[in-house]
């Protein structure tokens, strides 16, 4: 099955410095690449994702790039703010019939003011 | 505003118990999902629905049982709860593909002592 690696598991950035999240993939069949944000108290939330047939996405501050060959993608956050602390999970899919989200181990983010 | 419930924030139960956790979901989903998070393991898929009174193991169903008798409810059952089940317990629901966001609850603190 589907192995989904995350690095690095803690990252305390300076706020309005960017951050970066990596994960790697072992299953080439996926092509489905969500992120999600937990917040303190609060179930995961969906807040960005990637298809295959794109290689990166961006919405306002946060983006994700992916590279099929290496079978890795990454989340990038610039201009940190205080509400981007939290744990992040990526996660990985084939997008058809009803197979399961595999995820990553999380990335607790802290933003230092 | 899309909902999922749990029944219960922070649950206590000792070694040997039979215990239920509920979830309902308002979105007329297809999907619902069983998680456990732990620190440093992430978020692991103990079972999943993919319809009413279908279930299928997830990755670590092993001590746990599920029943879904209706559309929005899916609840997760511990036969005789374990030291080792104490965790975070979240419960999701999406439409059906994985390619559809999962909309996750606000999680269940279990101990078992």
């Amino acid at each position: 099955g589907e192995n989904v690696e995350q690095h690095p598991s803690t990252l305390s950035v300076q706020e309005g410095d960017s951050a970066v999240i990596k994960c790697t993939y072992s299953d080439s069949a996926s092509n489905y690449f969500p992120w999600y944000k937990q917040e303190l108290g609060k179930g995961p939330q969906l807040i960005i994702d990637i298809r295959s047939n794109v290689g990166e996405k961006k919405d306002q501050r946060i983006a994700v790039t992916l590279n099929k060959t290496a079978k890795h993608f990454s989340l990038h956050i610039t201009e940190t703010q205080p509400e981007d602390s939290a744990v992040y999970f990526c996660a990985a899919s084939i997008d058809f019939g009803n197979e399961k989200l595999t995820f990553g181990t999380g990335t607790r983010l802290t933003i230092i003011p | 505003d899309v909902k999922v419930t749990q029944s219960s924030r922070y649950l206590v139960k000792r070694t040997g118990e039979k215990v239920f956790l509920e979830c309902v979901q308002d979105m007329d989903h297809e999907n619902m999902f069983w998680y456990r998070q732990d620190p440093g393991l992430g978020l692991r898929l103990i079972y999943f629905s993919y319809d009413v009174k279908m279930k299928e193991k997830g990755d670590i169903p092993e001590g746990y049982s599920v029943s879904r008798e209706k559309k929005e409810r899916f609840s997760l059952i511990l036969e005789s709860a374990s030291t080792n089940q104490t965790s975070m317990y979240l419960c999701a629901s999406s439409l059906p593909r994985a390619g559809y966001e999962q909309y996750f609850g606000p999680g269940t603190r279990l101990t078992v002592t």
